[in-house]
């Protein structure tokens, strides 16, 4: 699976969007990019995915360039409640043998100030 | 909405124990996992399961885990004989289907190994 590369920390004012960036230069043809988010020790939360396509529902929106190397989930107005470790996860949709393991990385702490 | 529930949510014992952590996951579900998260680190992934049988695992699940659905709704994790650095939270997790790939975790148990 590739390898993703995001920011440590960013934080975000109350209100406005937050932009939060991916690299996954070496992503393949049948990766999808996976955004989970884990709000301080609890269990990881499915937020969004896609191909290469933009996707949005009612968590997040997620912008993949053409190239499909990088990507950037937006939460559109983040809220206190929006503070917490964003994981972007790369990761093959077809398994074959594999039945999806996930493999997290460090992510990036967002912090929503007020 | 339907969701995966562990218990106990904390969990205190003496290494050299066993302990079985229990999981509930949502009941249309097929594939099941477990993860854990040592104290400010990554989460890892440990196993993965399907149609009665491990699918994969990690090299942290060695002979001391095992893992087993005894009655078609729980989902159990086993450590024969605990040890120290076996402290951590432990999130199950379960998903419909292979294609989407959206994992569902629980909250989660935290292990504490005296």
């Amino acid at each position: 699976d590739a390898k993703t590369t995001q920011p440590p920390s960013m934080d975000c004012a109350e209100g406005r969007a937050a932009n939060l960036p991916c690299n996954h230069s070496t992503i393949s043809g049948n990766e999808y990019v996976y955004w989970y988010r884990q709000i301080h020790s609890q269990g990881p939360q499915y937020i969004i995915h896609g191909l290469k396509n933009n996707e949005t529902n009612e968590m997040a929106s997620l912008i993949i360039t053409e190239d499909r190397k990088s990507s950037t989930l937006i939460l559109p107005h983040a809220t206190l409640r929006d503070t917490a470790v964003y994981y972007c996860i790369v990761r093959v949709a077809n398994y074959g043998g594999s039945q999806g393991n996930l493999i997290f990385g460090k992510g990036t702490k967002l912090s929503v100030k007020p | 909405e339907p969701e995966v529930t562990q218990t106990p949510s904390h969990q205190v014992t003496q290494m050299g124990q066993e302990v079985i952590l229990r999981c509930v996951p949502i009941s249309n579900h097929l594939y099941f996992y477990w993860y854990r998260q040592i104290l400010g680190q990554k989460v890892e992934f440990l196993v993965s399961f399907y149609n009665n049988e491990i699918s994969e695992k990690s090299e942290i699940f060695d002979d001391q885990f095992s893992v087993e659905r005894p009655d078609g709704s729980n989902f159990t994790l086993k450590i024969r004989s605990t040890k120290l650095e076996d402290s951590a939270m432990y999130f199950c997790a379960s998903n419909r289907q292979l294609a989407k790939n959206i994992q569902y975790f629980g909250a989660g148990t935290r292990l504490s190994v005296l």
